[in-house]
């Protein structure tokens, strides 16, 4: 079936430096897009979302990009402090007919430990 | 609530009991997944309630999960005769509505089945 993958599992940085962390999905009819963190112990935490009808969308020191033509999404973190570290998720979903409105399940991938060395 | 609530936190059991897990979702949102987490891995998608809605039931592994759900309030999650592979985290989620919000996580049910 559809799913959602990461490229990488881990990634190591140091505090300071930027980091990206990439996803990539399969089911082009995905329209919505989510990136959650997940400390130790504790449920998947919303960072950013973006539609399809937008490349890029930036929050505090995070920025998501889009890329729809390869089916691929990224997460930038500026500035990565070692609280930053932790599983990084995406997640995507699609409309459940074409043209709808209505949502069916988010699909998680598999999730990137990004570890930030002070 | 402030926030998607489960109960128990953590919850052992011995293989074969039946065990019952329990969302409050956050008042309003019409939308609650069950998501399983196995140690170290990503979230595999169990059930999605949404309004009156039939579920999509499409991610329960056997016969032996089900979930119901109480109007757009609370839900439960029934694992029958346990086994030692049900051990995970469940976690659950809920949204406002049906067109793709984001979720709000709750901080999941620990199951360890012995």
């Amino acid at each position: 079936g559809e799913s959602v993958g990461l490229h990488l599992p881990t990634l190591s940085v140091q505090e300071g430096d930027n980091s990206i962390i990439n996803c990539a999905y399969s089911n082009s009819a995905s329209d919505y897009f989510i990136w959650y963190k997940q400390e130790s112990g504790k449920g998947p935490q919303f960072i950013i979302d973006i539609r399809s009808n937008m490349d890029k969308r930036q929050g505090q020191r995070v920025t998501v990009l889009l890329n729809k033509t390869v089916k691929h999404l990224s997460l930038q973190i500026a500035a990565t402090q070692p609280g930053d570290s932790a599983v990084y998720f995406c997640a995507e979903t699609a409309p459940l007919y074409a043209g709808g409105t209505s949502y069916g399940k988010l699909t998680f991938g598999q999730g990137t430990i990004l570890t930030v060395h002070p | 609530g402030a926030g998607v609530s489960q109960s128990p936190s953590n919850k052992v059991t011995e293989k074969g009991k039946d065990v019952e897990l329990r969302c409050d979702p956050i008042s309003g949102h019409t939308a609650l997944y069950w998501y399983r987490q196995r140690l170290g891995q990503g979230l595999e998608f169990l059930i999605y309630f949404q309004g009156n809605s039939a579920p999509d039931k499409s991610g329960l592994p056997s016969d032996r999960f089900s979930a119901e759900r109480t109007g757009e309030s609370v839900s439960t999650l029934t694992i029958q005769r346990t086994q030692q592979e049900d051990s995970a985290v469940y976690l659950c989620a809920s949204s406002q509505g049906p067109e793709g919000e984001k979720l709000f996580f709750g901080s999941g049910t620990q199951l360890s089945v012995l």
